[in-house]
């Protein structure tokens, strides 16, 4: 079944800790990305990549690193996680740089006490 | 920045009336303009797009307009289904860049 995948789902953590959330897609996409959404403030860019150790920052990179060393994979790392972290997070991909249709992830809860 | 406004923030309507959500962009650059669909719980999903060499899209009951001189672009959903509830995002993108700017949503509600 062709799908994006983001693990964990749920995680709770606390300020300073290093996380990271892994995502992987199984479809051979080029382009994929990272979202997060906050109420009221809809999708918001943080990160992209238009294909292997090619990353740009989106909108809001701040307090947020990725790697691309495999085409599948696209993890998302926060070296010292804040409150102001807290949020659900998306992670999505798409066939090829060029615009396509973005499939998304489940997404990730987060929450940073 | 770029930016990407979108309004309403929410919206009733009774089934069987249209709805309409309309989405103004900063950045005369862009040239692809995806809506997305989110049930709630769910991920966004693609409902409809459209590139800046078409003026208007349809595909059955939902049908997106782009304005490149007044740079906005408008989603209308026409006899709307209690399954239609959902929030709404529309976004801009730019070739070249492809970067994803997106609105902050609406939230439609279908009354039966």
């Amino acid at each position: 079944e062709a799908q994006v995948t983001q693990n964990p789902r749920y995680l709770i953590t606390v300020t300073g800790k290093k996380l990271t959330v892994t995502c992987s897609q199984n479809m051979n996409h080029e382009y994929m990305s990272w979202y997060r959404q906050d109420p009221g403030l809809g999708l918001r860019q943080i990160y992209y990549s238009m294909n292997v150790e090619v990353t740009d920052k989106g909108d809001v990179p701040e307090g947020y690193k990725v790697s691309r060393k495999e085409k599948r994979n696209f993890p998302l790392i926060l070296e010292s996680p804040s409150p102001n972290q807290t949020s659900l997070y998306f992670c999505a991909s798409s066939l090829s740089t060029g615009h396509y249709e973005q499939y998304f992830g489940p997404g990730t809860r987060l929450t940073v006490t | 920045g770029e930016n990407v406004e979108q309004h309403p923030s929410t919206l009733s309507v009774q089934e069987g009336d249209s709805a309409v959500i309309k989405c103004t962009y900063s950045d005369s650059a862009s040239n692809y303009f995806p809506w997305y669909k989110q049930e709630l719980g769910k991920r966004p999903q693609l409902i409809i797009d459209i590139r800046s060499n078409v003026g208007e899209k349809k595909d059955q009951r939902i049908a997106v307009t782009l304005n490149k001189t007044a740079k906005h672009f408008s989603l209308h959903i026409t006899e709307t289904q209690p399954e239609d509830s959902a929030v709404y995002f529309c976004a801009a993108s730019t070739s070249g860049t492809y970067k994803y700017i997106f609105g902050t949503g609406t939230r439609l509600k279908v009354l039966a």
